[in-house]
């Protein structure tokens, strides 16, 4: 069956303009979550997104926002983009159900790499 | 707070060699799952293996195994017969058990598998 998939796999944007990122998660999965990864600060958290309902969020500013929609898909948008924003996004889907069972695994996608000038 | 910590920055096998990769953990809760992913240059995350807090024995998928020393808190991950395209990051992360699919990630080791 077909992946995670991540749109666009690359984009430069200026500071201050936004940008928003597409998740397409596997056929039946209903929670995506994000995450953000640099070199310095590694893999962080951004939110989590489960029947179109945020369930968890991370220590970002209010700049990072999410939606997921009814079909499961996600995305993600950053507003006043700065340098600090540069960064590989990746999305994650899993079923978000059945916790700490086995088969409840986060697949990821190939992220977007966002590069602020 | 969750805490996982990977102390190997690089490491350098020959190939065809096993190699054991690194991982404790923090955690007050109870119920709790470690996983390891592969990151290659590409950057997508691969899925290795999984392992429950409750689990019994030890995960293991083909050539993937995790060591689960759960009063040491550790969560080793060894490679058998390591081959070239191993090379790669090797993040170990956690999950809990609160309800959500928030993993926290160590920094990560890479692997570099020598011909």
């Amino acid at each position: 069956k077909a992946g995670v998939t991540q749109t666009p796999r690359y984009l430069i944007k200026t500071r201050g303009q936004q940008v928003t990122l597409s998740c397409s998660p596997i056929s039946g999965h209903r929670s995506v979550s994000w995450y953000q990864q640099t070199p310095g600060q590694g893999l962080q958290f951004l939110f989590e997104y489960f029947s179109e309902t945020q369930r968890n969020k991370g220590n970002f500013p209010g700049r990072f926002s999410g939606r997921q929609f009814s079909n499961s898909r996600s995305e993600m948008n950053v507003s006043t983009l700065e340098l600090g924003d540069s960064a590989l996004y990746l999305c994650a889907s899993s079923t978000g159900t059945g916790l700490n069972s086995g088969a409840n695994v986060l697949t990821f996608g190939a992220g977007s790499r966002l590069t602020v000038l | 707070a969750q805490k996982i910590t990977q102390t190997q920055p690089g490491m350098f096998v020959q190939e065809k060699e096993a190699v054991t990769l690194d991982c404790t953990y923090d955690t007050s809760d109870p119920s709790y799952g470690l996983f390891w992913y592969k990151q290659p240059s590409s950057g997508e995350m691969i899925f290795l293996i999984y392992q429950g807090s409750y689990d019994q024995q030890n995960a293991t998928e083909g050539r993937y195994s995790l060591n689960f020393q759960k009063a040491r808190k550790s969560a080793n991950l060894v490679i058998s017969a390591s081959q070239l395209g191993d090379s790669a990051m090797y993040f170990c992360a956690m999950r809990d058990g609160g309800g959500a699919q928030k993993l926290v990630f160590g920094q990560g080791t890479r692997l570099t598998i020598n011909p």
